[in-house]
């Protein structure tokens, strides 16, 4: 079935590291895919998003990779700051509203 | 106004009570969303409003009964519930398909079911 994962749930980096957080996908029917950052009390926030027809894009200080070959998605956060600390979810769209997320890893980011 | 204004933010009931959730946005945004999430967990899809009709009804048990009374408004009214149901209820909205544009999340509504 369909199914969106993450091989790591918990990261913790240095600030002012680069952070990179992995997301593996089975539906090849996935055309677009998302980032969230969750924080602690509230909802999720949209980072960014990719298409299929891409396999990089970048927002400020955050870039997302795509490659459809195996399948994997990844959010790399440039010079991770305390305020990146959160709950990062992937999640892929097939079409239409349905929005599947992943498990979801949580971000830890030492001063 | 970027928004998404959920009430209430905390909310607790018994099982023969009945409640309802609230979610407001005026971004002018045709498609709006419930979903459940449960502790450490993902948000789970629960229902689906677009321009103001049902679109998905993601298989939910009939004691969470959504409502969209007009573009801006949606209510999610509860009754006998279980205290399984105890999550963070999400409110969300877009623009026009979720997999298009961009999602705005209410903050939810923590739902304790005693």
């Amino acid at each position: 079935g369909e199914s969106v994962g993450l091989h790591l749930p918990t990261l913790s980096v240095q600030e002012g590291d680069n952070s990179i957080i992995n997301c593996a996908y089975s539906n090849s029917a996935s055309d677009y895919f998302i980032w969230y950052k969750q924080e602690s009390g509230k909802g999720p926030q949209f980072i960014i998003d990719i298409r299929s027809n891409m396999d990089k894009r970048q927002g400020q200080r955050v870039t997302v990779l795509l490659n459809k070959t195996v399948k994997h998605l990844s959010l790399q956060i440039a010079a991770t700051q305390p305020g990146d600390s959160a709950v990062y979810f992937c999640a892929e769209n097939t079409g239409g509203f349905k929005t599947i997320f992943g498990a979801g890893t949580r971000l830890f980011v030492k001063a | 106004d970027t928004e998404v204004t959920q009430t209430p933010k905390h909310l607790v009931m018994g099982m023969t009570n009945k409640k309802s959730l609230k979610c407001e946005q005026h971004m002018g945004h045709r498609a709006m969303y419930w979903y459940k999430q449960k502790a450490k967990k993902p948000p789970e899809l629960m229902f689906v409003y677009s321009y103001e009709k049902l679109s998905i009804n993601e298989s939910v048990p009939s004691r969470f009964s959504p409502e969209c009374p007009n573009s801006s408004l949606l209510n999610l009214h509860l009754h006998a519930l279980q205290p399984e149901d105890s999550a963070l209820y999400l409110c969300a909205s877009s623009q026009e398909e979720l997999g298009s544009t961009e999602a705005f999340f209410g903050q939810g509504t923590r739902l304790t079911v005693v």
